[in-house]
């Protein structure tokens, strides 16, 4: 099946700082989500992508769907403590809605 | 008002044993998920119900069978209990009109010793 290639797989930043990862796939993807995962909770919609080229933002977040519909990217802006987490990548295998997951990003922010 | 709630959240048993999960969504969702997360926080999708039909069954063994009363409830009862089936296991809900964005409940912590 699809498989998503998450990078890099873990950060530690300064509070203040950005934040970018990206998600890579060997197959098109026709959407593309982003989720955030808190400790000890489920994972939690970021920001979802339906075209290519589409850029999109949620507050201090902004997501992109690559040109070539097999990659993905995530920027965080002026990290906050509260953005500790582990960021994931997803995407529906075959076009169904059987998500496919990347392996996710851990995110540590040092006040 | 918590939209999918998982029961219990934490779940400690011995091998062998017998044992359920049960989820539910006041979302008014068609479809529901069950999917695992193993040490290492990979997600993959176990099970997927649309209206209490079976529409996902990956490569899961069959001493997991899901249960949906109604389109409101997914129950995932685990039979012979193994060491391999520690993990944390996740419900979700999606409706029919928008299947790819999926809420998730806030997990089972499932412990086998």
């Amino acid at each position: 099946g699809q498989q998503l290639n998450q990078s890099p797989q873990s950060m530690f930043i300064q509070e203040g700082e950005d934040v970018s990862m990206n998600c890579t796939s060997s197959s098109i993807f026709n959407t593309w989500l982003w989720y955030k995962q808190d400790p000890g909770e489920g994972p939690v919609l970021l920001i979802a992508l339906y075209k290519a080229g589409e850029l999109t933002s949620n507050g201090r977040l902004t997501a992109q769907f690559g040109i070539t519909r097999k990659d993905s990217f995530l920027n965080i802006s002026a990290s906050i403590p509260s953005d500790v987490g582990i960021y994931f990548c997803a995407g529906p295998q075959g076009g169904s809605e059987k998500l496919v997951f990347g392996k996710g990003m851990k995110l540590t922010v040092n006040p | 008002d918590t939209a999918v709630s998982q029961t219990p959240k934490y779940l400690v048993t011995q091998m062998g044993n017998d044992k359920s999960i049960k989820c539910e969504q006041n979302l008014g969702h068609d479809t529901m998920y069950w999917y695992k997360q193993d040490s290492k926080k990979f997600l993959k999708i176990m099970f997927s119900y649309n209206n209490k039909e079976l529409i996902i069954n990956e490569t899961v063994p069959n001493r997991f069978s899901p249960k949906s009363p109604d389109k409101a409830h997914l129950n995932l009862h685990i039979n012979s209990l193994e060491l391999g089936d520690s993990a944390v296991y996740f419900c979700a809900s999606s409706q029919g009109y928008a299947k790819n964005i999926q809420y998730f409940g806030a997990g089972t912590r499932l412990s086998v010793l």
